[in-house]
């Protein structure tokens, strides 16, 4: 069964501190994955989509990685601000249109 | 450019009642989708159009309709609401192709009582 698994499930970090958060995936055949921001009643929002041949991607202080090879990514947030308390959902394309939604990880960046 | 706009924020229905989730996008986007989400779930796909005329099931499509007569709209009948169908709702687009980017609308908070 295609599934995408986050861990951990919820992190409390302290403003400034750099944090890992990871993803495994069992989605067969592979597309492409992406990693989300969803703030508190909000909708997702798109950080990066990386395909098959891209190991790493940047967006500003979020950095993603990807092996394809052991179907792991993991989203690398560097100097967290306050601003970054919210939801990272990682979510995997395989073949069609149908995106494979992970449950999240709620990070809370405290003062 | 609003992207994708969904109506109404908030509903409260009665058990039985239905009534109809709008989403709007204004990017000429051919795939639009319909998701719910749960508290410790993923979204979950409901109903799925990757062109005017075209739609079909998702993972959980029972009790909601959907049709998509025009690229720009794409709204979730809910037929006779139940109590199980309290969920967050979103609706997303994005262009033809596997590596595109899907844009999410804002959510429709809805509760049955």
């Amino acid at each position: 069964k295609n599934q995408v698994e986050q861990s951990p499930q919820s992190l409390i970090i302290l403003e400034g501190k750099n944090c890992t958060l990871q993803c495994n995936y069992t989605v067969s055949p592979f597309s492409n994955l992406r990693w989300y921001k969803q703030d508190t009643g909000r909708g997702p929002v798109s950080l990066t989509i990386m395909t098959f041949s891209e190991n790493t991607k940047s967006n500003g202080r979020y950095t993603a990685t990807l092996d394809a090879d052991t179907k792991q990514s993991s989203l690398h947030i560097t100097a967290s601000q306050l601003s970054d308390s919210a939801s990272y959902i990682c979510v995997v394309s395989g073949s069609g249109t149908a995106l494979i939604f992970g449950k999240g990880t709620t990070l809370s960046v405290s003062s | 450019n609003a992207g994708v706009t969904q109506t109404p924020k908030f509903q409260v229905l009665k058990t039985g009642q239905s009534m109809t989730l709008q989403c709007a996008q204004d990017m000429n986007h051919e795939y639009m989708s319909w998701y719910r989400q749960d508290p410790g779930m993923g979204l979950r796909l409901i109903h799925y159009s990757v062109g005017a005329g075209i739609t079909d099931q998702g993972e959980v499509p029972n009790g909601y309709n959907v049709s998509r007569s025009t690229t720009e709209d794409f709204p979730l009948r809910l037929l006779s609401a139940a109590p199980s169908q309290t969920s967050v709702y979103f609706c997303a687009s994005r262009d033809r192709g596997y590596d595109t980017e899907a844009f999410f609308g804002q959510g429709t908070r809805l509760t049955v009582v």
